[in-house]
């Protein structure tokens, strides 16, 4: 069984649409993330969530809004696609510990692929 | 501020022995982890140091200097398919917030 899972694995669209992305995960997590990784390999963090909280917003354009309906599903919109949004998009899992803190293992699926032309 | 620096490539020889170096500047340090990522795969999660020395798992430790602000993965008896990009990935702030950056790609080479 598929642990995290996105949907659509690719994505072509045209500048100034707005598109989705879905994550799902069936750990049982309570924290989920979503990281950009461009075409350099850089891999870093956009947002979190925990029990449908937002606790992690980096600087990131409002075009991109996360939206978490359950604590196994963190969905990611972006309205007005640009060139500089193509990239992979990797949703992630965490459990959270008693205490407050994250588990330190982070669980990623397998990625989305978004082209902007 | 926050940084984090590793080499962008190594090569090493199969049967080697590589050592990943990883020096980070980072307020709110909880501790290091260390993710895999092969070409056109999702990173997956190798090792996590909390405190200071080394942690092993099979093949592959990972050490922690706290106060130098350090670490490094060391991949012992190196095959073909550890050919990949490692990150070295600090955890910070009180949701343990994990920065990644630009990782490093190993060569494995006959």
């Amino acid at each position: 069984d598929t642990a995290v899972s996105q949907t659509p694995k690719y994505l072509v669209t045209q500048m100034g649409n707005d598109k989705s992305i879905k994550c799902e995960q069936n750990l049982g997590h309570d924290t989920m993330y979503w990281y950009k990784q461009d075409s350099k390999k850089f891999l870093k963090i956009m947002f979190s969530y925990n029990n449908k909280e937002l606790i992690i917003n980096e600087t990131v354009p409002n075009r991109f809004s996360p939206k978490s309906p359950d604590k196994a599903h963190l969905n990611l919109h972006i309205n007005s696609l640009e060139l500089g949004d193509s990239a992979v998009y990797f949703c992630a899992s965490s459990h959270r510990l008693a205490g407050g803190l994250n588990s330190y293992e982070q669980y990623f699926g397998p990625g989305t692929r978004l082209t902007v032309t | 501020g926050q940084s984090l620096e590793q080499p962008s490539e190594v090569t090493a020889v199969e049967g080697a022995i590589v050592q990943i170096n990883c020096t980070y500047q980072t307020s709110g340090f909880y501790g290091l982890s260390w993710y895999q990522q092969h070409d056109g795969g999702a990173p997956t999660f190798l090792s996590y140091n909390a405190l200071d020395g080394l942690e092993e798992t099979g093949r592959f430790s990972s050490f922690l200097s706290r106060s130098d602000s350090y670490g490094y993965l060391l991949l012992q008896e190196l095959q073909m398919k550890d050919s990949a990009s490692y990150f070295c990935a600090p955890h910070s702030g009180g949701y343990q917030k994990v920065t990644f950056g630009i990782g490093t790609k190993l060569q494995v080479i006959p």
